[in-house]
């Protein structure tokens, strides 16, 4: 099946950084998404983008879909925006699969 | 609000007793899934359904059914064959095949 690496695994960074995560994948996909699980658990959409660049607020993300690798972008950092951030890769019917996720820790 | 509500969010159980967990969404979504995730690592599927009276199997359905009687309702039973049943279970659903994917908040169970 695809595989999907997420790099890097751990991100420490001080308030009012930048970082970018990326999401490599094995195969073509048909659909990418960037969830940010915060520390209770949930997953929070953040981009639904099998393909182009998209932005919201300071977050944006690419798709290279030809290329097989997505980016995450977060600027100015603020301690919020701590968690794990993953990526979902489509491929086939209905199945979503999950990278290992980066785990980024913004310290004030 | 429209959204997925997954209950209970915390739950004990002893050893050899089968569990429950209740999946519920008002997004008038066809798909649905159950997802489990173990400390520090990613999500992986155990079942999915895309429509009412059907599922399949994801990737580590052994040990867990599930039922999908009605389109907004997939429970999951984490059945005593369940090795290792101690997880946090995300349930999600999508709009069709292509749609973006939306989550409940999660059910964290625990076997003693």
């Amino acid at each position: 099946g695809i595989q999907v690496e997420q790099s890097p695994p751990d991100l420490i960074l001080q308030e009012g950084a930048n970082s970018t995560l990326r999401c490599n994948f094995s195969d073509s996909v048909n659909n990418l998404q960037w969830f940010h699980q915060n520390p209770w658990g949930q997953l929070i959409n953040l981009f639904y983008i099998p393909s182009g660049t998209k932005q919201n607020g300071r977050l944006s993300a690419t798709t290279v879909a030809t290329e097989r690798y997505s980016l995450l972008y977060i600027s100015s950092s603020q301690t919020t925006d701590s968690g794990v951030y993953f990526c979902a890769v489509k491929q086939g019917a209905q199945k979503l699969v999950f990278g290992q996720g980066t785990r980024l820790t913004i310290n004030p | 609000d429209g959204g997925i509500t997954q209950s209970p969010k915390y739950l004990f159980r002893k050893e050899g007793q089968n569990v429950t967990l209740s999946c519920e969404q008002n997004l008038n979504h066809d798909a649905m899934y159950w997802y489990r995730q173990d400390p520090g690592q990613g999500l992986r599927l155990i079942y999915y359904s895309q429509i009412v009276n059907d599922f399949q199997k994801g990737d580590i359905a052994e040990g867990y059914s599930v039922s999908r009687e009605k389109k907004e309702s997939f429970p999951l039973t984490v059945t005593s064959a369940q090795k290792n049943p101690t997880a946090f279970y995300l349930c999600a659903s999508r709009q069709g095949a292509g749609g973006e994917l939306f989550f409940g908040e999660g059910s964290r169970l625990t076997v003693l």
